[in-house]
């Protein structure tokens, strides 16, 4: 079965701060993804990466970067926090290459909720 | 561009009735879709996919939804609500030329009434 680890499940931080996420998982897979989830607002994806050192910006990219040195980790990182960054936060992770991964089900971590102060 | 709405932020349905939560999208390629269940405090669980082999698609827990191209709907049903089907459902499209990402509705929380 796959799993998806998130190393934090809430987090609390100041506005400045730098704050990372970090998301694991054990099943190979090429693909890893950022989503955050506000109510009312579903699922928008901040950044993804095809492959080791790979990385492509989503929807909603500005205030965030990413890193993917392993092909097992990628983590999202926060520069400077804002309160509008505070929300859920959900990792996920998929198999196959950029081109043929379209059907491919995302495996989600359980989420790290955020809290900016 | 490709989009997700889903019509309803919120349906309420008593134990034993029909669940139909909304989904309509729309892609410019060949859509692949997705149903995703979120339990409290959880992350996201694959319910079921379409991709194109068949138009009605058999998901986990009972739920199944039908690809209707001329309405470019992917509504989700069951035909008995359990208690246990309380949570937030999410619709998600992808196509040939997203790769693996997927673009999520807003959601459906579903509440059962015993």
């Amino acid at each position: 079965d796959v799993k998806v680890t998130q190393s934090s499940r809430y987090l609390v931080k100041r506005t400045g701060e730098k704050v990372f996420l970090e998301c694991v998982q054990d099943m190979d897979h090429e693909n890893m993804f950022w989503y955050r989830q506000d109510p009312g607002l579903g699922l928008r994806l901040i950044y993804f990466s095809y492959d080791v050192k790979m990385k492509e910006k989503g929807d909603i990219p500005e205030g965030y970067s990413v890193s993917r040195e392993k092909k097992e980790r990628f983590s999202l990182i926060l520069e400077s926090a804002s309160t509008n960054q505070t929300s859920m936060y959900l990792c996920a992770s998929s198999f196959g290459d950029r081109v043929g991964s379209y059907n491919s089900p995302l495996h989600f971590g359980n989420g790290t909720r955020l809290t900016v102060t | 561009a490709q989009s997700v709405t889903q019509l309803g932020s919120h349906v309420s349905v008593s134990e034993g009735a029909l669940v139909l939560l909304r989904c309509n999208y729309s892609s410019s390629v060949p859509p692949y879709l997705f149903w995703y269940v979120q339990y409290p405090n959880q992350g996201l669980q694959l319910l079921l996919k379409y991709t194109s082999a068949a138009t009605l698609v058999k998901g986990i827990n009972g739920f199944e939804a039908e690809f209707k191209k001329s309405e470019t709907s992917f509504h989700l049903t069951k035909p008995s609500a359990h208690m246990s089907d309380a949570a937030e459902y999410f619709c998600a499209v992808s196509g040939e030329n997203q790769g693996g990402k997927l673009i999520f509705g807003q959601g459906t929380e579903l509440s059962v009434k015993p």
